[in-house]
Parts: structure tokens; sequence; C-alpha cells
């Protein structure tokens, strides 16, 4: 069983710039959910997906973009990259998207630097 | 949402238990609670979770007050590679979105 894969493992873009930033879902699961965490906080959720709908989000502005695709793999897109998006972007898929007790399973994350 | 409320940090010897603890006054009865760690710039990693009874897995056990406004992580033997950042989190109960604080660094010390 293969767990939860992001890439790219590190990103440097320049601001104003625009970055997408993809997961694959352990296999059997149907939902993720994206996070932020910038150095030295907890990770801030951002938006989720089950069955390719967004099915929630959090306090981000819209230039947080996402996207599932039929395999329930996922894009993250930020447009207009600022200095303070520079973070670690972790996905986390889970096996069944509504119930109470669904596991989150994280993958190893996308380092973003913004210069 | 329900807070949780965790010790900025703690230390604990090698081979000892670590008991980590977790406030969440305004849980609702329908909420779980999930236990994470983060070992330093790694995804976190799934601990344990449960909703009213203690649990107990291979990695650890969770105790829940009757009341449920708090609850211990305990992991009965410490090791080095237990060093990490431990989350307690409050599972919404209408969604599946989880809700982070900052967390308890726990250093295991030799």
């Amino acid at each position: 069983e293969t767990g939860v894969t992001q890439s790219p493992t590190h990103l440097i873009k320049t601001r104003g710039q625009q970055v997408t930033l993809r997961c694959s879902s352990q296999s059997g699961h149907n939902t993720v959910s994206w996070y932020q965490q910038a150095l030295g906080q907890g990770p801030q959720f951002i938006f989720q997906y089950y069955r390719e709908e967004e099915n929630g989000r959090g306090n981000f502005p819209p230039r947080f973009s996402g996207l599932q695709f039929p395999n329930y793999s996922s894009e993250l897109n930020v447009n207009a990259l600022e200095l303070d998006d520079s973070a670690l972007y972790l996905c986390a898929s889970s096996p069944g998207g509504q119930l109470p007790t669904d596991t989150q399973y994280f993958g190893p994350g996308t380092r973003l630097t913004v210069l | 949402d329900a807070k949780t409320t965790q010790p900025t940090s703690m230390d604990c010897a090698e081979g000892r238990a670590a008991n980590l603890p977790c406030n969440h006054s305004t849980i609702s009865g329908n909420e779980y609670v999930y236990w994470y760690r983060q070992i330093h710039s790694q995804g976190p990693q799934y601990i344990i979770h449960g909703l009213k009874n203690n649990e107990t897995n291979e990695m650890a056990s969770l105790i829940i007050t009757e009341d449920r406004k708090s609850s211990t992580l305990i992991l009965p033997h410490a090791t080095l590679r237990d060093t990490a950042v431990y989350y307690c989190i409050v599972r919404v109960a209408t969604g599946n979105q989880f809700y982070f604080g900052t967390g308890t660094s726990l250093t295991v010390i030799p």
C-alpha cells in the first residue's frame, strides 16, 4: 500500500508568481485535505476535497484554489504569491470523507519559499 | 470549534512514561479527540483517537476524563525517537477538518 506522496519536495518562487503543488492520496482514499504550516506554527487547514468537490474551506483567500481528479489525486494552486506564503504545505488523505472517525494520513509536505 | 490547550514544552527521561495533557473544555458530545505528532519538518503522524472511552494501541494510550474536558496521551516507554511536537485536536463533528493548535514540544532526554 502506497502512502501519501507530494511533489515537489522543495520549491522556490518569487513574489507575484503562481505555483502548483501536487498530492497523490493513499490507495483507497477519496478525500484530500490541504494544510499550510508556517515556521513554528501548527498546520492550518486550507480546504478539503471529497470525491472531486470542495468540502470545506479554512480562512484562506481565493487565490488559494484546488482541484481533485477522478483518481483522487489533488492539486493546490496559489496565485499572486506573497512572502507570507512561504511555508510547508501538507496534504492529507482519508478514506471516507464524512465519518467522524476518519483518520487523516499526511504526506511529507512541500517546502515553498517565496523570495 | 472546540479549542485545545496544551503545555508549550515538556521533557521526559528515556525509558520513562511520557504523559502529555490536553484541555478541551468546550468539546461537544460527538466530537472526537485526536493526537498526532510531528518530527521536525515531516508530515504529522497519526497516533490515536477516542470519543469517551480510554484507548490503547501499539504506539500509545489515550485517557479521557469522564467529563471529556481533558485528556492525556501516554507514551509508556519513551525513546529518543519520540522527540517531536505532539498535537491534540478536537475533530469537528460535522466535517472532516482538523484544526491544529501549536502543540507540545516533547524532548526525550537520554
